[in-house]
């Protein structure tokens, strides 16, 4: 069964830094997600993607933050510099019909 | 924004018999609901989901039920098995406006016990 894969699985860097967490959707879907969840909060919309652009945006999807589809397979979020609050489980997730399909995630851990 | 509320943090059921989550949504535009089931450590995975035109969707030993009057769903899983102990998340999103934006409940840890 197709699923979304993510990589890294744990991302551990110092504040300041610039993170790249990828995603590999599931191949035949058009709309992509980034989506976090903060320990012991509720799972928080970051942006959704189509068409090779952003569909939409939260606030918490500010200038830090980036999305890029480099080919047609990868999906990545981009935080320019870290912040402590940025640690989070960071989901991916991806749709052709009205069901979002998420990946296990990547565990960011930001010093 | 608590647009979506799961009041219940916990339940326990015993094996065999029924599951019953609640959810309730405050945002009138919302017209498409979804429930996920997440282990630890893993991504939250899709169950079952339901339309604003249905009151009820079934699939298998699970079952959702809509009240678009009250703004409630719930979430009935019989005969509950050990392997259904998990954090289950309600989801909701205002379609086609939102580009299929979901918007989370903060999950119900279900254990089921022997």
């Amino acid at each position: 069964e197709p699923e979304v894969t993510q990589t890294p699985s744990h991302q551990v860097t110092q504040m300041g830094q610039e993170v790249i967490l990828r995603c590999v959707p599931i191949s035949n879907h058009l709309y992509f997600y980034w989506y976090r969840q903060i320990l012991g909060q509720k799972v928080e919309f970051l942006v959704s993607f189509y068409n090779n652009e952003i569909s939409e945006k939260s606030e918490i999807f500010d200038d830090q933050f980036s999305v890029e589809r480099p080919d047609g397979s990868n999906f990545t979020l981009k935080i320019r510099s870290t912040k402590l609050e940025d640690s989070a489980m960071y989901f991916c997730a991806s749709r052709a019909g009205n069901e979002q399909y998420f990946g296990p995630g990547t565990r960011l851990t930001v010093t | 924004d608590q647009q979506v509320k799961q009041n219940s943090p916990s339940l326990s059921v015993q094996e065999g018999r029924i599951s019953i989550l609640n959810c309730d949504y405050t945002n009138s535009m919302f017209d498409y609901f979804l429930w996920y089931k997440k282990y630890p450590a893993e991504g939250p995975t899709f169950l079952i989901s339901i339309s604003s035109i249905k009151d009820k969707n079934e699939d298998g030993r699970f079952t959702v039920f809509l009240n678009k009057s009250a703004k409630h769903l719930s979430l009935h899983i019989v005969p509950s098995q050990p392997g259904d102990s998990a954090v289950y998340f309600c989801a909701a999103s205002a379609r086609p406006d939102s580009w299929g934006k979901l918007q989370f409940g903060a999950g119900t840890q279900v254990v089921v016990t022997p």
